[in-house]
């Protein structure tokens, strides 16, 4: 098993529609939990961290993490098709000499069509 | 402020050769972070800088890999001598003290080993 899983996509959704991202994670005592964006042969760009449980939002974006289920998503409301990218779950590290240390998964694929 | 900047972009050697990647942080941040995206695969964390001292080189994959952070600023990442497989996307990231494992990332380094 992966520690940190996500469908690879493609994930295509129409412009205006909310798009959905899902990750599982296997290490029940991590704390940290972020979203990058990165689009091609650019730098991953970070769009939103979470600590606790329930939904964080910022914008269009809204973030739900439940530890019990060990399950974070990402939610985009009204996506435009400039949100095209390839979204990244990264879990941080649970502490020690470990915590800085982001473990990733493998991306998700977002094509947002006119 | 700028951000992180990687040096070069991209890099082609030739394998037993050796190759030297730079890492400039954000000024200010102590954490310094090296990872690695091989073809096909997610991000994976090589190793976590504290100003100049390694906190984390739990993922630096063998010792033909030496990474370096004198005085606490830039960053270096030599391979020697590269083998095929290293063939990737470096990315350096860094985040301050205290900022909840905040990392920004730099854009890459392609490297090539034919």
């Amino acid at each position: 098993q992966k520690e940190v899983e996500q469908n690879s996509g493609p994930l295509s959704v129409p412009e205006g529609a909310i798009a959905s991202l899902n990750c599982t994670y296997s290490d029940r005592v991590s704390q940290s939990f972020f979203w990058y964006r990165q689009y091609s042969g650019k730098s991953p760009e970070l769009i939103m961290s979470i600590y606790s449980n329930g939904d964080k939002e910022d914008g269009r974006f809204t973030a739900q993490l439940n530890k019990a289920s060990q399950y974070v998503s990402l939610l985009i409301r009204d996506s435009q098709p400039s949100d095209s990218a390839t979204y990244l779950c990264a879990v941080g590290g649970a502490g020690g000499t470990s915590y800085g240390k982001l473990t990733f998964g493998q991306g998700t694929i977002l094509t947002v069509h006119p | 402020e700028a951000g992180v900047t990687q040096f070069p972009s991209h890099s082609v050697i030739e394998k037993g050769q050796t190759v030297t990647l730079r890492c400039d942080p954000i000024s200010g941040h102590d954490n310094l972070y090296w990872y690695r995206r091989v073809m096909g695969k997610e991000i994976k964390f090589l190793l976590h800088f504290v100003k100049e001292s390694k906190q984390d080189e739990s993922g630096m994959p063998n010792n033909r890999f030496l990474a370096e952070r004198t005085g606490g600023t830039y960053s270096t990442l030599k391979v020697q001598p590269a083998e095929l497989e290293d063939s990737g996307v470096y990315f350096c990231a860094s985040s301050a003290q205290g900022a909840k494992n905040i990392q920004y990332f730099g854009a890459g380094t392609r490297l090539s080993v034919l």
